[in-house]
């Protein structure tokens, strides 16, 4: 089936830094969705695209779809503790309305 | 409070015996999901539900079943784990909006899962 490919795996960084993570497809996706899941929890929505070249922020996180439709890029910019945790990229497979896939995550850990 | 809940979140058993996970909604959603999360993997899902008796395979069906006799649940069901099951599982659901893409999901806590 399809799937979505996440990067990096993991990130070790100081507190302050920005972060960047991508997420690539082989096929076009027409919608991006970048979860967070905080240790012990399950994940919860960052951010939802739903056109290519958009790019939309919630505070100090913006992302991205990009405009082959085939990507999608997250920002996190002066990164603090709580940042910590999986970022996850998931879009819906083959164009389907309801099912979503998830990229395998990105590890992101904070330095104080 | 719009919540999915999942019990138990805590459980260790031993090959064989049938277990249920259960699942709960109360936001009226008709779609709902399972999902396996296993270090470095993500979240593999198992099988979904795009609403009341019908259910679709995920992923990673195998070794499990599922039922949708009514809107808010959605248990998940073990007839005779194995060791290879031990995982985090995570239920979702949401609203079903067509023509609007991909539906934002609400997950669980999680149920952690130990087969011995």
């Amino acid at each position: 089936g399809q799937q979505l490919n996440q990067s990096p795996q993991s990130m070790f960084i100081q507190e302050g830094e920005d972060v960047s993570m991508n997420c690539t497809s082989s096929s076009i996706f027409n919608t991006w969705l970048w979860y967070k899941q905080d240790p012990g929890e399950g994940p919860v929505l960052l951010i939802a695209l739903y056109k290519a070249g958009e790019l939309t922020s919630n505070g100090r996180l913006t992302a991205q779809f990009g405009i082959t439709r085939k990507d999608s890029f997250l920002n996190i910019s002066a990164s603090i503790p709580s940042d910590v945790g999986i970022y996850f990229c998931a879009g819906p497979p083959g164009g389907s309305q309801g099912n979503l896939i998830f990229g395998k995550g990105t590890k992101l850990s904070v330095k104080p | 409070e719009a919540q999915v809940t999942q019990n138990p979140r805590y459980l260790i058993t031993v090959t064989g015996k049938k277990l249920t996970v259960t699942c709960s909604q109360n936001m009226n959603h008709e779609y709902m999901s399972w999902y396996r999360q296993d270090p470095g993997l993500g979240l593999r899902q198992i099988y979904y539900s795009m609403n009341v008796e019908v259910t679709d395979k995920g992923d990673v069906p195998e070794g499990y079943k599922v039922s949708r006799k009514e809107k808010r649940n959605f248990p998940l069901i073990l007839e005779s784990p194995s060791p290879n099951q031990t995982s985090l599982y995570f239920c979702a659901s949401s609203f079903v909006v067509w023509g609007a893409g991909a539906n934002v999901l609400t997950f669980g806590a999680g149920s952690r899962l130990t087969v011995l």
